[in-house]
């Protein structure tokens, strides 16, 4: 069975950075593309970022483009997502999902709040 | 950047009711060399994660019910549910994913009489 656990989300001061990570299980990790997406409450979903199975291709949307960065390693069947300057408009449910190309799997998210 | 408009953004129906909704593409999601539509459908219950229904804008997930269905190509496409389950109360989200940034449309929210 195909799990996503994402975990590292919580309460950050403006400015400030937070790490996420999501660890997989179920299938072969270093086999497909991963995506964060995120969802501000009660809005609809946004695209964050993508790495490739090698690392080789990474994509950021540019709302996150220069602070945020996406990493994987494929020995820990894990993604991350540094997060840096977070700002208000940051705040969200953050979700990993795998990506053979659309999202076939999701984790069940973690909240991201920034405020002072 | 291409946009996903999808109409409308919301509708109720009653169960056993056959609906549609629509979701229109800034540009073509058909890949000349493959012939694909990189269109994909989601469903978000409430307080869940999203759920891929169907990719290349008509191919059903695994497990997904035959009452769903997806159409269309170029710019223009539709998910019908053709008789509307108490279940399917749900937020439903296209994304192209022919281009980075992937962008989704803004949803349309079902809800059951």
């Amino acid at each position: 069975e195909v799990q996503l656990v994402e975990s590292g989300g919580g309460l950050v001061q403006p400015g400030r950075s937070l790490k996420l990570s999501c660890v997989a299980s179920g299938f072969t990790f270093s086999n497909y593309g991963m995506n964060w997406i995120r969802q501000a409450p009660g809005k609809g979903l946004e695209w964050v970022a993508y790495i490739s199975s090698g690392s080789s291709y990474i994509y950021y949307a540019e709302t996150v483009k220069g602070r945020f960065t996406i990493s994987r390693d494929n020995a820990k069947n894990t993604l991350y997502l540094q997060m840096t300057s977070l700002r208000s408009e940051d705040t969200a449910l953050y979700y990993c999902a795998r990506s053979p190309g659309s999202s076939d799997y999701w984790g069940q998210g973690v909240m991201v709040t920034v405020s002072s | 950047d291409i946009v996903m408009t999808q109409t409308p953004s919301s509708q109720a129906v009653s169960a056993g009711e056959k609906v549609t909704m629509s979701c229109k593409s800034s540009q073509s999601l058909l890949y000349s060399e493959n012939k694909k539509n990189y269109l994909a459908w989601y469903q978000q219950k409430p307080g869940q994660s999203p759920k891929l229904l169907i990719s290349w804008a008509s191919t059903r997930e695994s497990g997904v019910p035959d009452r769903f269905i997806g159409s269309g190509s170029g710019t223009d496409f539709t998910l019908t549910i053709s008789s509307v389950q108490a279940e399917d109360l749900a937020v439903y989200y296209c994304e192209q994913y022919y281009d980075t940034p992937l962008t989704f449309g803004s949803g349309t929210k079902l809800e059951i009489k």
